[in-house]
């Protein structure tokens, strides 16, 4: 099946500074990526749709210049916390659908981020 | 707004046991409802359903769409331990902004006890 990746799998960082996640699909092109985040024992929450070649779509309550979203190639979505604090810790994931294929709609998900701001 | 809603919210159970996970929604442009297990890392893709009344298999899980009802059932047979999960429920939007955004259920912690 189609593989989605993301890196780093794990980072700890300072309060205020900036991390940049990546996630890229790596058989396949994905015009469109979708990034989520998960508390523990919650569910998924998208945050945003990353579009190729455009502005990112982001869910109500995500605050677009705190998560910078750039869609840089057909393979490729950068998700950037911008002066991260302790609440932004989370289980970050990506997910692409593989539209056009046979499984229409079928997502893909990227084995996820975990962040934790000190 | 889009809604999943999962229950039960987690079930114990022992090896050999069967289960049934539900999963009900409230969604505009429905396209399809997947159903995902995940464990310590990101979900992995169990089924995907788009018509009503056709079971889906996978060994010893399947799953049904009720689109007049608005509900999909999950069902694990003879579960082993390695079933312990939690199972996302999932609908997927069709056209315009919707496409492909997928509103998720709280999930169901299933815990199989040896």
């Amino acid at each position: 099946g189609a593989v989605v990746s993301q890196h780093p799998s794990r980072v700890i960082c300072k309060s205020g500074t900036s991390v940049k996640i990546e996630c890229r699909s790596l058989d396949f092109q994905a015009t469109t990526m979708f990034w989520y985040r998960q508390f523990p024992k919650k569910s998924l929450m998208l945050m945003a749709t990353s579009n190729e070649g455009s502005k990112a779509t982001y869910e109500q309550g995500v605050e677009k210049d705190k998560f910078l979203i750039n869609h840089a190639s057909l393979t490729l979505s950068t998700l950037t916390v911008t002066s991260a604090h302790p609440e932004d810790s989370s289980f970050y994931i990506c997910s692409a659908p593989t539209s056009g294929r046979v499984r229409y709609n079928e997502q893909f998900f990227g084995p996820g981020t975990r962040l934790t701001v000190l | 707004e889009d809604k999943v809603v999962q229950s039960p919210l987690s079930l114990v159970v022992h090896e050999g046991d069967t289960v049934t996970l539900n999963c009900s929604y409230e969604v505009t442009n429905f396209r399809s409802l997947l159903w995902y297990k995940q464990e310590k890392k990101a979900p992995t893709f169990l089924f995907m359903l788009t018509s009503s009344g056709i079971e889906k298999k996978s060994g010893r899980l399947s799953s049904i769409l009720d689109k007049k009802e608005l509900f999909s059932i999950l069902n694990i047979t003879a579960t082993q331990t390695g079933d312990s999960a939690v199972y996302l429920c999932a609908v997927a939007g069709a056209g315009g902004t919707s496409y492909g955004k997928l509103t998720f259920g709280q999930g169901t912690i299933l815990t199989v006890h040896p």
